[in-house]
């Protein structure tokens, strides 16, 4: 265990809907990390979080948007869903806004588009 | 940017075999470099770190990597492998600072017993 935990492990919707993935880091980390896991694009970096402001963006799409609360926790939204949103989203948190730090993974939410 | 590769995509070795991933990255400065690990049904977890120093890193449960700057690779190697090391492994790299962690597309190790 990461300490690191995410909600919900599974999520299906139907094309067009939104969802929120919520992320809460390990107690003391400042930093949360998202990233998604497509079997064709492997491990793919979407935004990080460090101490409520966005620190980096990778590459996300205009239709997702993060934000991380005063309580450290994040939540990723997904909106106008396409079936090729299909994938596992990770979050990792770390305890600085250096991404030199060791990243603590989640277990992940599998969403699966229909 | 920065980018990584993983030339392997699924190896396949009986146990007690040598083992070794190939990580490539290309980026012109100083780097950091990552193995992660994700066993069956777990999450990502570090195996072993590059910041700077002695090249050769070693990590958890045997493993231990290479940085060899002028061919840009950290290859991962185990002398012995074991069944308990069935798993999806990741290399990753990061420019430093505040700069984003990418990683390699994963190299699924099935060590057959």
């Amino acid at each position: 265990d990461s300490g690191v935990t995410q909600t919900p492990k599974h999520l299906i919707t139907a094309t067009g809907q939104r969802v929120t993935l919520r992320c809460s880091p390990r107690s003391g980390d400042l930093s949360v990390y998202w990233y998604q896991q497509s079997l064709d694009q492997g491990l793919q970096f979407l935004i990080q979080y460090y101490n409520g402001e966005e620190r980096a963006k990778g590459n996300i799409l205009e239709r997702f948007s993060a934000q991380q609360f005063p309580d450290l926790h994040s939540e990723l939204n997904l909106s106008s869903l396409e079936l090729g949103d299909s994938a596992l989203y990770f979050c990792a948190s770390s305890v600085d806004g250096d991404s030199s730090y060791e990243q603590y993974f989640g277990p992940g939410t599998r969403l699966t588009v229909t | 940017a920065q980018s990584v590769s993983q030339h392997n995509h699924h190896v396949i070795l009986s146990e007690a075999a040598s083992l070794e991933l190939g990580c490539n990255y290309s980026y012109g400065g100083t780097v950091n470099l990552f193995w992660y690990v994700q066993y069956p049904g777990q999450h990502l977890q570090l195996l072993l770190k590059y910041f700077s120093g002695d090249p050769l890193v070693k990590g958890i449960k045997g493993f231990e990597a290479e940085f060899i700057k002028s061919k840009f690779s950290f290859n991962l190697r185990k002398p012995s492998v074991q069944w308990s090391d069935t798993a999806e492994y990741f290399c990753a790299v990061n420019a430093g600072g505040y700069q984003k962690v990418t990683f390699g597309t994963g190299t699924k190790l099935q060590v057959i017993p």
